[in-house]
């Protein structure tokens, strides 16, 4: 089955405490991005990785880190979260990247107090 | 900068009712609207539309694409309350891996 898939689906965790959000997909897929959603802004992209080795930065993407190692793994990294931070993370792939149909994972709610 | 608006922001309707919802953009080097379906859970796929004036159709969803008026609606017929959910639209640019996605229209259908 053709899916995207993330982990964990829900984190509570402390200010200043690292955390990585993994993010695999299935599909082959060369695009792939993260976004997190808040109530009235919508989806907003963190970061966005066309290949292996190649990221860049979408439109918020202070505090939070990638890697793009692996085709089909996109993990997303907060060294030092802050409650701004607090979200819900969707991560996404598509074949030809958001002018085409994206595929998103579950998400994960991500609480920091 | 690039936008994309969405109207209504809510709607609230009866089973049977027919809907519309609005989608403006205003993007540099437009390619692509892309309408989204989330219910409580991940934005799932349900249009993608490049050509002005052909509808795109799947059951009692529709769409069609105004690349004059820089605007899209997406028709829901004889709503069901499986419906209810926020509706996406985003718009994506040639030259540009970063869509604009507009904030969503909440439908909520009562049997």
């Amino acid at each position: 089955e053709a899916q995207v898939t993330q982990n964990p689906r829900y984190l509570i965790t402390v200010t200043g405490k690292k955390l990585t959000v993994t993010c695999s997909q299935n599909m082959n897929h060369e695009y792939m991005s993260w976004y997190r959603q808040d109530p009235g802004l919508g989806l907003r992209q963190i970061y966005y990785s066309m290949n292996v080795e190649v990221t860049d930065k979408g439109d918020v993407p202070e505090g939070y880190k990638v890697s793009r190692k692996e085709k089909r793994n996109f993990p997303l990294i907060l060294e030092s979260p802050s409650p701004n931070q607090t979200s819900l993370y969707f991560c996404a792939s598509s074949s030809g990247g958001p002018v085409y149909e994206q595929y998103f994972g579950p998400g994960t709610r991500l609480t920091v107090t | 900068e690039d936008k994309v608006v969405q109207s209504p922001l809510s709607l609230v309707v009866h089973e049977g009712d027919t809907v519309t919802l609005n989608c403006s953009y205003e993007v540099t080097n437009f390619r692509s609207l892309l309408w989204y379906k989330q219910e409580k859970k991940a934005p799932t796929f349900l249009f993608m539309l490049t050509s002005s004036g052909i509808e795109k159709k799947s059951g009692r969803l529709s769409s069609i694409l105004d690349k004059k008026e820089l605007f899209s609606i997406l028709n829901i017929t004889a709503t069901q309350t499986g419906d209810s959910a926020v509706y996406l639209c985003a718009a994506g640019s040639g030259g540009s891996y970063i869509p604009t996605f507009g904030r969503g229209t909440s439908l909520i259908v009562h049997p």
